[in-house]
């Protein structure tokens, strides 16, 4: 069965502090892995995807590196306004792109 | 704006009861899938459609259900409601199948009472 493992659940920064967000994934033939952001009552927004160890994206403060077994998500800098839920989920397998998500680990960055 | 709506955006039901919660995608996302999300948990992968075919469910009783629509929209149909499926409940669509990642919609918070 894939899983997807998030830590730490809870990350709190001053602005400034950089950090990172770890994702450890199990799965059957990894086809692509994921970062969203979620704000409180909202959906999942796209960040990136990675398909192949090695593997770097950036978009502003955000960057995201896959390994054989994790991904990390860089956060240089934080602002305030980056303070959101960060969800992982791996794509796997034959048939339809399903996702599976970690539970997430919830940023809050303070003044 | 994400180019995927949910409605509605909130809803109380009573246990017992059957409900639908209706998900409009972007022209040209011909799959659709949709998600479970209790409080303070990831998302839970309920069903996928593909051009209007199952090709995925996951762990969920057959009470939940759904369908595709030729213009882009879809249901998701949970029958003989329980306490447990309190949740926001996510549609998320794409193109190819969803090879390339999927845009989600903002959710319909479900209370079942």
């Amino acid at each position: 069965e894939d899983q997807v493992t998030q830590s730490p659940e809870a990350l709190r920064l001053q602005e400034g502090e950089s950090s990172s967000l770890n994702c450890s994934y199990t799965v059957s033939g990894l086809r692509g892995l994921f970062w969203y952001r979620q704000d409180p009552g909202k959906g999942p927004e796209f960040l990136f995807t990675l398909y192949s160890a090695g593997e770097e994206k950036e978009k502003e403060r955000l960057k995201a590196t896959l390994t054989k077994k994790e991904s990390f998500l860089h956060i240089t800098a934080p602002k305030p306004e980056d303070s959101a839920t960060y969800l992982c989920a791996a794509s796997s397998g034959a048939g339809s792109y399903q996702l599976t998500f970690g539970k997430g680990t919830k940023l809050s960055v303070i003044p | 704006e994400t180019g995927v709506t949910q409605s509605p955006t909130h809803l109380i039901k009573t246990r017992g009861q059957q409900v639908t919660l209706r998900c409009s995608s972007q022209s040209g996302h011909n799959t659709v899938s949709w998600y479970q999300q209790a409080l303070g948990q990831g998302p839970q992968f309920i069903f996928q459609y593909y051009r209007e075919e199952e090709n995925g469910r996951g762990n969920f009783p057959p009470r939940f259900s759904g369908l595709q629509f030729p213009n882009y929209s879809s249901e998701l149909n949970v029958n003989a409601l329980e306490l447990d499926d309190s949740a926001l409940y996510l549609c998320a669509s794409s193109t190819s199948g969803g090879n390339y990642g999927y845009t989600f919609g903002s959710g319909t918070r479900l209370t079942v009472v």
